[in-house]
């Protein structure tokens, strides 16, 4: 059964980086029908995109975060990772990861449970 | 950025209401359109892809139908578990966009 889920270690700084790593579980994700994205929630912006990976590494950014942002993937762990460089208060949202299907319908057919990542001092 | 619209923000409905929520994108996007289905704590579910693919699981409740910028999601007869928000989700081009989110609320 596909699990996503996601782990960081806790409260962000200010001008910190955000790491998040999502671990997959009960499908591989070299299957290359797919690609795997973060996604982030918060109350006064709804639901951004940030950015997709595919498992040979081939990246997309959301612009509004393209200058700080970088994604890794990890096939021998199966796991998918994000990094938000030089954060504020404005990164502090609901993480998520998905994983997102190529081809003809570009959706996010599953998710993780979410991770809140809060920047502060 | 395609910029993604629904209406209304809000809508109280009751049990067994039909109801429709609209998305409207700025430009336009054939038929590349996703809806999903949030409750209070949890992750989006998909419901409906490529404007009207439903989902395996989803109730036939749920219909969708749309093109180019206007869409629409229609549920016939309202359940409890209904209640919910839901979006809307561009996926013709990067970055994805999605609205700002319908509450249906009792």
């Amino acid at each position: 059964q596909l699990q996503l889920k996601e782990s960081g270690p806790g409260p962000v700084k200010p001008s910190e980086t955000l790491s998040l790593t999502c671990t997959v579980s009960g499908f591989s994700i070299t299957d290359s029908k797919f690609f795997w994205d973060w996604i982030r929630q918060t109350p006064g912006s709804g639901l951004e995109w940030i950015g997709t990976i595919s498992y040979t590494g081939i990246t997309y950014y959301n612009p509004s975060v393209q200058s700080r942002v970088s994604m890794s993937v990890d096939i021998s762990t199966n796991q998918f990772s994000l990094n938000l460089r030089t954060v504020t208060a404005a990164d502090t949202a609901v993480y998520f990861c998905a994983r997102h299907r190529a081809g003809v319908y570009r959706d996010f057919d599953f998710w993780g449970q979410g991770i809140l990542v809060s920047v502060s001092s | 950025d395609i910029q993604m619209t629904q209406s209304p923000s809000s809508l109280s409905a009751n049990i067994g209401d039909r109801v429709t929520i609209t998305c409207r994108a700025s430009r336009d996007i054939t038929n590349n359109l996703n809806w999903y289905q949030q409750k209070p704590g949890k992750a989006p579910k998909l419901l409906i892809s490529r404007t009207s693919t439903l989902q395996s699981g989803v109730p036939s409740r749920f219909s969708a139908i749309g093109s180019g910028t206007e869409f629409a999601l229609t549920v016939s007869s309202l359940q409890p578990e209904d209640f919910a928000t839901y979006y809307c989700q561009q996926s013709f081009s990067v970055p994805y966009t999605f609205g700002q989110g319908t509450m249906l609320e009792i």
